[in-house]
């Protein structure tokens, strides 16, 4: 099974500033298609995940532009510019390059 | 809009059956894969199998294959999840899914 090994943040992180979530697999997601079977999610309290990012860089419909992804086959990151308070909540990446799906355990952010 | 919406939760005894249902809406069914994921209370997000767009296929993880199985009917746009043999361990909410779209989760809670 591949692992999705996730780093925490400095909490809580002011609002206005940037964060960035690491994810890190045990196998490349990276496709001889050229695409990178990687996802984000934020999850905020009380509410089912929210897609935010796909193919590894690719913004989901309605996300806002403060959010982005980038990475290798293997080390991955979601940055956030100038957290909201509306960012709160856990977010998790997820590969989907092959079964079973799996999950980093999730990273928390809470705002000042 | 595109909607999913989980029932058939509840509690149940150790050893026992269940059936989830998903509704979906505001989109071609028959189209897509389908997928059911869990978070038991307190934890992080576990994959519990998905189903090919025809039903022809269907993937578990070990920690339920054999007790759960996921089925269709594109007729009446339903996903299904068949949970038997339950454990105190697989006490979460479940939710239903599709290309990063998530229902808002029904809960399973297994205790006697």
């Amino acid at each position: 099974d591949i692992v999705m090994t996730q780093g925490a943040l400095p909490n809580p992180v002011p609002s206005g500033e940037s964060a960035s979530i690491t994810c890190q697999s045990s196998k490349s997601l990276l496709h001889s298609n050229g695409k990178t079977y990687l996802n984000w999610y934020l999850q905020r309290p009380g509410q089912s995940p929210q897609l935010l990012i796909y193919w590894m860089s690719t913004r989901a419909s309605g996300v806002s532009d403060r959010f982005s992804g980038s990475g290798s086959g293997t080390d991955f990151t979601l940055k956030i510019s100038s957290v909201e308070a509306e960012d709160v909540g856990v977010y998790y990446c997820q590969q989907f390059l092959e079964y079973p799906l799996t999950f980093g355990s999730g990273t928390k952010l809470e705002i000042k | 809009e595109v909607q999913l919406v989980e029932t058939g939760g509840g509690l149940v005894q150790p050893g026992r059956s269940l059936k989830l249902s998903c509704v979906a809406s505001g989109f071609t069914f028959n189209n897509y894969w389908m997928s059911w994921t869990r978070q038991a209370p307190g934890k992080g997000l576990e994959w519990v199998a998905s189903i090919t767009n025809s039903g022809g296929s269907t993937y578990y993880p070990d920690s339920v294959k054999g007790r759960f199985t996921i089925s269709r009917d594109n007729a009446q746009n339903t996903l299904y999840l068949q949970m038997n043999s339950l454990r105190s361990e697989d006490t979460a909410t479940y939710y239903c899914t599709r290309d990063g779209v998530w229902g808002q989760g029904v809960m399973v809670t297994v205790s006697s």
